[in-house]
């Protein structure tokens, strides 16, 4: 079975740009959830979507969002970037309301 | 590979010897705390769970351990190997409609050959 794909892998953007990063979850697994990682901050919770419903949002401002599709499918946006928004951004999915996530290998983004 | 973190706790051990690695959090709602592995260039990998209701969990070579009267989980592992050598998190779950998960600072073991 496949695991959780991000793409892309890599992605540099300029401050005030916007960013669509994309999350295929593994195969049958449909809640789909982001985090955001930094060397500060570790590893904080964004969202986590089941069904095409966002069920539960962190604590980030309103420039980041995310959808997910009929497939499960997720993508998340962040728009007017900043310079602390440079991370590693994580996706993680699990079948219905397990706990045990599986997580993708993450898209590094850096913003300049 | 990519740093996880760069001011992390460091636990350093001999190959074979024994590792236990703390951690604090801080929800008393928290239904499950997870134990996650992360190597460099990688996501964070499920190593074990414990549900809120029981205080000791075993599994292949790793044992979870929960007290929820000072609110402290630990991961023991036993006969660490190079391997093993990665960051790891504890991560603790709730339910708020749908489920959150809030991850901890994280811990850099090192395993010495």
């Amino acid at each position: 079975k496949a695991g959780v794909t991000q793409t892309p892998r890599y992605l540099i953007k300029t401050r005030g740009q916007q960013v669509t990063l994309s999350c295929s979850p593994i195969s049958g697994h449909r809640s789909v959830s982001w985090y955001q990682q930094t060397p500060g901050q570790g590893l904080q919770f964004l969202f986590e979507y089941f069904s095409e419903t966002q069920r539960n949002k962190g604590n980030f401002p309103g420039r980041f969002s995310g959808r997910q599709f009929s497939n499960s499918r997720s993508e998340m946006n962040v728009s007017t970037l900043e310079l602390g928004d440079s991370a590693l951004y994580l996706c993680a999915s699990s079948f219905f309301e397990s706990y045990e996530q599986y997580f993708g290998p993450g898209t590094r983004l850096t913003v300049t | 590979g990519e740093s996880v973190g760069l001011h992390l706790p460091t636990l350093s051990v001999q190959e074979g010897d024994n590792s236990i690695i703390n951690c604090a959090y801080s929800n008393s709602a928290s239904d499950y705390f997870i134990w996650y592995k992360q190597e460099s260039g990688k996501g964070p990998q499920f190593i074990i769970d414990i549900r809120s209701n029981m205080d000791k969990r075993q599994g292949q070579r790793v044992t979870v351990l929960l007290n929820k009267t000072v609110k402290h989980l630990s991961l023991q592992i036993a006969a660490t190997q190079p391997g093993d050598s990665a960051v790891y998190f504890c991560a603790e779950n709730f339910h708020t409609g749908g489920f959150k998960t809030i991850f901890g600072a994280g811990t850099r073991l090192f395993v010495k050959a």
